[in-house]
């Protein structure tokens, strides 16, 4: 089974300020690397899927980054709003199952 | 579409009590998936199907089965609950067992087992 880390476990940040968090993930036998936001009473609900080396998607202010070669992914959230406030899990996919990491808990003071 | 959903949102059991959470997805998804989720610990595969009529385990199976008899419902059965089974229960499906493919969960089942 695949160990998936995410840190922080939980970051606070003052409206519009910029922040990034890490996933690391193992970098053989790599597939794909997905990011999920979870909102508090909620369902998790997909950012992104990155497949590839220096692959880089956005989304509004959100943004991901992927390197496959050292296994890991940062997520970055420019001029973060309190609506932004939310779990933010990556899970790297492996033999038809999605391994979560544990989560970044974000919370965005207004 | 409704999407991904489940039934029952809450439930409270004693240990060593049975039963199933339902879970069905109207998007004739290939792929659906339980996950549970404890505090600190994210969400933890407990099975996942492929198709009709496949199933397979996941990190954490134990206590807990699972049938895939139509493309639309994957239950997910209690055999006999235990107080280490309270937990929140996602159930979630995608397109196909494809790597790219981006999981829609159900809005959960909060378990507590007494």
């Amino acid at each position: 089974i695949l160990n998936v880390e995410q840190s922080p476990q939980s970051l606070h940040v003052q409206e519009g300020d910029s922040t990034n968090f890490t996933c690391s993930f193992p970098s053989s036998n790599f597939y794909a690397l997905h990011w999920y936001r979870w909102e508090t009473a909620k369902s998790p609900e997909a950012l992104f899927v990155m497949t590839l080396n220096g692959d880089e998607k956005k989304k509004g202010r959100i943004s991901a980054t992927l390197n496959t070669k050292e296994g890991y992914s940062y997520l970055y959230i420019k001029g973060s709003q309190p609506e932004d406030s939310a779990t933010y899990l990556c899970a790297s996919y492996s033999s038809y199952k999605l391994i979560f990491g544990s989560g970044t808990r974000l919370l965005v003071r207004p | 579409n409704a999407g991904v959903t489940q039934t029952p949102k809450f439930q409270v059991l004693k240990t060593g009590q049975s039963m199933t959470l339902q879970c069905a997805q109207d998007m004739n998804h290939e792929y659906m998936s339980w996950y549970r989720q404890d505090p600190g610990m994210g969400l933890r595969l407990i099975h996942y199907s492929v198709g009709a009529g496949i199933t397979d385990q996941g990190e954490v199976p134990n206590g807990y089965n699972v049938s895939r008899s139509t493309t639309e419902d994957f239950p997910l059965r209690l055999l006999s609950a235990a107080p280490s089974q309270t937990s929140v229960y996602f159930c979630a499906s995608s397109y196909s067992s494809g790597f790219r493919n981006e999981q829609f969960f159900g809005p959960g089942t909060r378990l507590t087992v007494l």
